[in-house]
């Protein structure tokens, strides 16, 4: 069974302090995302990442998938409480596969 | 679009009630999913469908759980008889596995759950 662990689970930080978001498993995943889900909605996609080592940024968000596509961080810098929600990573088997496996979710709170 | 639509958006029933979960997908995209989400669990892949076919349906809990696809613009997901273990929060997402964003899952609002 694959699984995706993510760390830390909960997290709360006052605004404008960095923060890092680690995503990871012991099995190969041929793309990852990551999402953005707040309470009582669904989950949001942010980004898909691909090849291993890449790295994509969405604004104050930085994406890096690792060089064995295992596992995967997010990093927000100055954080603002807009960015307060459960972050979410969900790994693709295969590419033969449309089957996503989520991790198990980090919770954020950004303090104003 | 209207997005990914779920009814109804809060569901309460008894232990041992038949509860149906439906879904509307956004038109066009032709990969339907059907996920859990608890606080114990987290979001768990029930099932989903390509072309109105069920793919992989292995993470079906157990026989009370069905999921249907008569078409590209609705799904079904019911449980008989329920239970209170069935709580939780239940998603609908869809995808297309072309053009831009494709393979990304837009999710529904979400139905919670409750069973007493």
């Amino acid at each position: 069974t694959q699984l995706l662990e993510q760390s830390p689970q909960f997290l709360s930080i006052q605004e404008g302090e960095n923060l890092t978001v680690y995503c990871n498993s012991s099995s190969v995943f041929s793309s990852l995302q990551w999402y953005r889900q707040e309470p009582g909605e669904g989950p949001v996609l942010l980004v898909t990442v691909v090849t291993g080592g890449e790295v994509k940024k969405l604004k104050r968000l930085t994406f890096q998938f690792g060089d064995a596509r295992k596992d995967s961080s997010l990093h927000i810098t100055a954080a603002q409480p807009g960015d307060t929600g459960l972050y979410l990573c969900a790994g693709r088997a295969t590419s033969g596969t449309y089957k996503y496996i989520f991790g198990t979710g980090t919770r954020l709170k950004v303090l104003a | 679009d209207a997005g990914v639509i779920q009814s109804p958006r809060h569901e309460v029933t008894e232990m041992g009630q038949e509860v149906t979960l439906r879904c509307k997908p956004i038109s066009g995209h032709d990969y339907l999913f059907w996920y859990r989400q608890t606080m114990m669990r987290g979001l768990e892949l029930l099932i989903y469908f390509n072309n109105n076919v069920p793919i992989d349906d292995s993470g079906m809990p157990e026989d009370r759980f069905s999921a249907k696809m008569p078409n590209a613009s609705f799904s079904t997901l019911k449980i008989q008889p329920s239970e209170p273990r069935d709580s939780a929060v239940y998603f609908c997402a869809s995808s297309s596995n072309q053009g831009v964003g494709r393979n990304e899952q837009f999710f529904g609002p979400g139905t919670r759950l409750t069973v007493l």
